[in-house]
């Protein structure tokens, strides 16, 4: 049972947008900052977004991050069918550990 | 560019000590910009932290794993470790060693490939 929840699946055609919620507590995502990763198949995880919504050098601005209260989004916009992958959402907690979401399978149909 | 090398055995005896090096090339392993952290991934499943140490000092653990991890840093020879004592199956997983830099607010920028560990008998 991952600490941080989120759908175990989502879908879109080429071109849509789609989103992938990611919900916490007080203690982690209502209190510190969100990431987002993303995981091609077979491949290490790579950082999509820190700080809630900001992207490192790279990452295409179709991709976004937000945040309000214990809940974090991340979108997706003008999807491709490389964006096919795992997404997991990540904060620390403050109970001095970093958490997880368990995942949200990502298919471009 | 940093990159990450994770090194260690493949396989480990249950009840047995994993220990994992991650070397560091491309850049310094010393600025006190840098934390450098352990996450692990069952086959199938999602991932999981371990820990993170800071080149400022400080070290955070998994709570659930806390009593057998030691991660450490040495700079001299570009290399941080993972030492998790008492290895069950359920240890069993791809694990990653990663970067990050002060102000990524505790995200990995730079991951090492993953290594596979296995615990069986």
């Amino acid at each position: 049972q991952s600490v941080l929840t989120q759908p175990p699946s989502a879908s879109g055609t080429p071109g849509q947008r789609v989103t992938i919620s990611c919900s916490g507590s007080s203690s982690n995502i209502g209190s510190n900052t969100v990431k987002w990763y993303q995981q091609l198949p077979g491949t290490a995880p790579k950082l999509l977004i820190y700080s809630n919504n900001q992207r490192p050098s790279g990452v295409p601005d179709r991709f976004s991050g937000s945040k309000s209260g214990t809940s974090a989004s991340l979108a997706i916009s003008g999807l491709q069918s490389e964006d096919e992958a795992d997404y997991y959402c990540a904060a620390w907690d403050d109970s001095l550990k970093g958490v997880f979401g368990g995942g949200t399978k990502l298919t471009v149909l | 560019q940093l990159r990450l090398q994770e090194s260690g055995p493949g396989l480990v005896k249950p009840s047995e000590t994993l220990s994992l090096t991650c070397t560091v090339s491309g850049g310094s392993i010393s600025s006190s910009r840098y934390y450098w952290g352990w996450i692990r991934q069952p086959s199938g499943k999602g991932l999981e932290w371990i820990g993170t140490v800071y080149n400022s000092g400080s070290t955070y653990y998994n709570p659930s794993l806390q009593s057998r991890l030691t991660i450490s840093v040495d700079t001299s020879k570009k290399h941080f470790s993972l030492k998790m004592s008492s290895m069950t199956a359920a240890d069993t997983a791809v694990y990653y060693c990663t970067e990050g830099i002060l102000g990524l607010n505790g995200g990995f920028e730079i991951w090492g490939q993953g290594t596979v560990v296995t615990v069986s008998s």
